[in-house]
């Protein structure tokens, strides 16, 4: 099982300013197989990107994925009131499918 | 746009079997996406439980794997999910959710399930 440590556990900036969100992988995601989703509060989560860095339909372009094998980033260039969430990794290339346990961006 | 609901009890006793089914609108459950499954316990992570395609393929999380059961009604449009010998460690909201080319892209609202006497 690929085991996905997402750093930091939390991370506090303000709107307007870039985050970085680091997605690190136990072995080698099987073609950069690497999802990122956000959570908010009391919702579903909702997924951003695909394949490590393809925006999901409808996602702003604020929003970035980058990286391969076994690290992986989501840049959020400028932040927005409503980017701040929960972000969680999730690599798609080796069942079980695992999450990492998440990210929580807050101001 | 694929929409799925979960239905299900919210409330399930110490050794008993949780069963949910997710109800898919806007997409056949005949399509070629995978239909999967996702708890997050009260306050934690996202934990991916499996998944199943029409064909009746599957794969699933070795951790619950002797006692999940999953399946798909083409006739109603729907997939389930059945865990026996709950506890209370199975508390959690579960998601269903709709996987193309393995990634999740679309989700339910989910529907918290308390294992309690």
């Amino acid at each position: 099982e690929i085991v996905l440590t997402q750093s930091p556990g939390t991370l506090s900036l303000s709107p307007g300013e870039r985050a970085t969100l680091s997605c690190r992988a136990s072995q080698s995601v099987r073609s950069n197989y690497l999802t990122w989703h956000q959570q908010k509060p009391g919702q579903a989560p909702r997924l951003l990107i695909y394949g490590a860095s393809s925006r999901a339909t409808g996602i702003p372009d604020r929003f970035s994925g980058s990286g391969s094998g076994t690290d992986f980033t989501l840049t959020i260039s400028r932040l927005e009131p409503e980017d701040f969430a929960v972000y969680y990794c999730q690599q798609y290339g080796s069942s079980p499918y695992t999450f990492g346990q998440g990210t929580k961006l807050q101001i | 746009q694929v929409q799925l609901q979960e239905s299900g009890p919210g409330l399930v006793k110490p050794s008993g079997t949780l069963a949910l089914t997710c109800t898919v609108s806007g997409d056949s459950i005949t399509s070629n996406n995978w239909w999967s499954w996702v708890r997050q316990p009260p306050g934690k992570g996202l934990e991916w439980i499996g998944e199943m395609h029409h064909s009746g393929n599957t794969n699933d999380n070795p951790s619950l794997k002797s006692r999940l059961t999953m399946s798909v009604d083409k006739s109603k449009n729907e997939f389930s999910l059945k865990l026996s010998s709950v506890t209370a460690a199975d508390t959690a909201v579960y998601y269903c959710a709709a996987a193309s080319g393995k990634r999740l892209n679309n989700w339910g609202q989910g529907t918290l399930v308390t294992v309690s006497p």
